[in-house]
């Protein structure tokens, strides 16, 4: 049972554009959700956060947006750099709990 | 604030065998947790620990599968008579204890091949 889905396993996007990665989940207990990015043979980096009572959050070129009523999450990467080239998995959990369950990654490839 | 390390980064071992994975969480950390990552797939849950109590095993934490944190610092993962499907990524993570949504950060990772 994913109840975390990233449908997109792969991503090219030229740089300086916008990259659009999302994200869908299934239960609806999960209120806090989170987006790593991952180089190979390294560990998950933290990216950004949103909590369920917000639907927006921004970081510099990372926003998350949530749409709770779709059960669905964006991230947008804007402008697009050749090192954001990785995966990048989204997150989430049911705030109290502990553990992560994660998606199975898009892989964001930028190019020149 | 180092980082969480993870030792060693690679280990190979032939199946039968015992392998023991160390993780170092961030130092105000006191909560730590384990994650297993198979190519393709996300990290998936294994167990977690509050200081040196755990908490919470996954059913993906078989009984060959043992975590310890002594002294509420380090922990260590061992796998005993290792199979083949456990070559995988194994993470460690630490979080600050809030109650309610905290952040994870990641280790670097061990590698582990099973011949």
């Amino acid at each position: 049972d994913q109840q975390v889905k990233q449908n997109s396993p792969s991503l090219s996007v030229q740089e300086g554009r916008i990259s659009i990665l999302n994200c869908d989940y299934t239960n609806s207990m999960f209120d806090y959700f989170l987006w790593y990015k991952k180089y190979p043979a390294e560990g998950p980096t933290f990216l950004i956060s949103i909590s369920s009572i917000k639907d927006k959050n921004e970081d510099g070129r990372f926003t998350v947006f949530l749409n709770k009523s779709a059960k669905h999450l964006s991230l947008h990467i804007v402008p697009s750099q050749p090192g954001d080239s990785a995966v990048y998995f989204c997150a989430a959990n049911t705030g109290t709990a502990s553990k992560l369950t994660f998606g199975t990654g898009t892989r964001l490839q930028v190019t020149l | 604030d180092t980082g969480v390390s993870q030792d060693p980064r690679h280990k190979i071992t032939k199946r039968g065998q015992n392998v023991t994975f160390r993780c170092d969480p961030i130092s105000e950390h006191n909560r730590l947790y384990w994650y297993r990552q198979t190519l393709g797939q996300g990290p998936e849950f294994l167990t977690y620990f509050q200081n040196e109590a755990q908490l919470e095993k996954s059913r993906l934490l078989s009984d060959r599968f043992s975590a310890e944190r002594p002294k509420g610092s380090f922990s260590t993962l061992e796998i005993q008579r290792t199979e083949q499907g456990d070559s995988a990524m194994y993470l460690c993570a630490s979080s600050r204890n809030r109650a309610y949504q905290e952040t994870q950060y990641f280790g670097p990772g061990t590698r582990l091949l099973v011949l």
